[in-house]
Parts: C-alpha cells; structure tokens; sequence
C-alpha cells in the first residue's frame, strides 16, 4: 500500500532561518514521485519541488530543497532564509509508477515568526 | 496561476439540493483530479479521469459523480447535499500518468451547506 507520513502537524521558524519539513512515504513502486505543495492561507495548493526515485542528485527549487533519502523512504523539504510569505501548510505528495493516482500526507503547518 | 480554472468560486446552498462544479485543466493535460478538502479530514483523493475515462477511484459517496468531456473540462455533481459535504473541493490537472508529471491545482471551489 502507499502511504505518506507527515508527523509534525505544526513547526515554527525565525525569519531568516532554515526549517526542514519531514515526510516519509512507504511504496512497492520500484519507480515514484515524490512532490512538495504549499497551501497559504488563501487556500490555493501550489506545487513547489519533484524528485524521481531513481534521480542521483536532490532536488532544488529557489530557496526549496527536498533531502531523499532512498533508503530511508523520506523526503523532507528544506526551506533556506525563511520568509514571512512562507507561513502555510505544507503537503507531503507520492505517485506512484502507474501514475493514477496521488497520494497526499496529513500537512504540516509552518508558522515563520518576525 | 496553475493553468487550471475551477467554477463557480464559492457555492452556498442547502441540504438536500444538488450541485455541479467545474474544472477546466491546463492546456494539454489529460488527466483531471478532484480532491475534498475539510478541516477534519484534510485532502481527501475523490476520483481520476483520463482523456474521458475513470482510472481511480478514492474515497467518493454514491451520492457524488465525474465525468470527464471530450474538451476534456470535467464536472463533479454532488447531490442530496448534507451539512458534511461543506468542504473545499479542488480540481487538478496533469499531462499523463507518469510517475514524474506533478499535479497543479485549481484554486478550488468552496462548498458550504446551509
């Protein structure tokens, strides 16, 4: 079965700092994606960063990172200098290789404090 | 903006009654999700077309179906609506079923049962 694991419902970061958001996922796929998505406040789900399964290199988007570790199966996002702008829910995403359908963590809630 | 319009905006309404909501996906993308979103039970996977056909199927009452058009525009009819069903409920779309194509949201469609 897939599944998506987020186990901090809420984190909080000084402005300026860096915070890691974890996700672990568990899969049979011998190939998926993993996905990162921002929900602010107004309620639009974007979507931020992908790594594949089988990518060597994590992925980087701006001031996002994703840390896979493989073996692991997790997928944490990093997110450098945080900025006010960045307060909002963070969704943990999988697909798997037959693509039909994604499966989506619980959310963390990141609070940037001034 | 995603590329995906959802309408109408907000929708209110009342038990019993029974709406349709649309979903218009970026250009070029087959596949159409539609998620329900409330503040109990987080993002919930309802169901999946591709190019005018079912492929998954997630957690969707009887009382709601999708159809997916040959424009490719999809529609969510929800009926004999109950206060529960008072819940942001989202449209995304991707190009195929690749383990690698993120999916990008529509800015959702708020549902609220009076």
């Amino acid at each position: 079965a897939q599944k998506i694991t987020q186990t901090q419902p809420g984190m909080f970061v000084q402005e300026k700092e860096a915070v890691t958001l974890d996700c672990t996922y568990d899969t049979s796929d011998p190939s998926y994606g993993l996905f990162w998505y921002k929900q602010p406040s107004s309620g639009e789900m974007i979507f931020l960063i992908y790594q594949g399964s089988y990518d060597q290199q994590n992925a980087t988007e701006g001031r996002y990172s994703l840390n896979f570790q493989k073996a692991r199966k997790s997928a944490n996002l990093v997110i450098s200098a945080s900025q006010l702008g960045d307060s909002a829910m963070y969704f943990c995403a999988m697909r798997g290789s037959t693509g039909n359908q994604f499966y989506f963590g619980t959310g963390t809630s990141l609070t940037v404090i001034p | 903006d995603s590329g995906v319009t959802q309408t109408p905006k907000h929708l209110i309404t009342a038990t019993g009654q029974r709406v349709t909501l649309r979903c218009s996906p970026r250009s070029g993308d087959l596949s159409v999700y539609w998620y329900q979103q409330s503040l109990d039970q987080g993002l919930q996977f309802l169901i999946q077309y591709y190019n005018g056909e079912e492929r998954a199927k997630g957690n969707i009452l009887e009382r709601f179906s999708a159809q997916q058009f040959p424009d490719l525009h999809s529609e969510l009819n929800l009926s004999s609506l109950e206060l529960g069903d008072s819940a942001l409920y989202f449209c995304a779309s991707s190009e195929g079923g690749g383990a690698g194509q993120p999916q990008h949201f529509g800015d959702g469609t708020r549902l609220s049962i009076l």
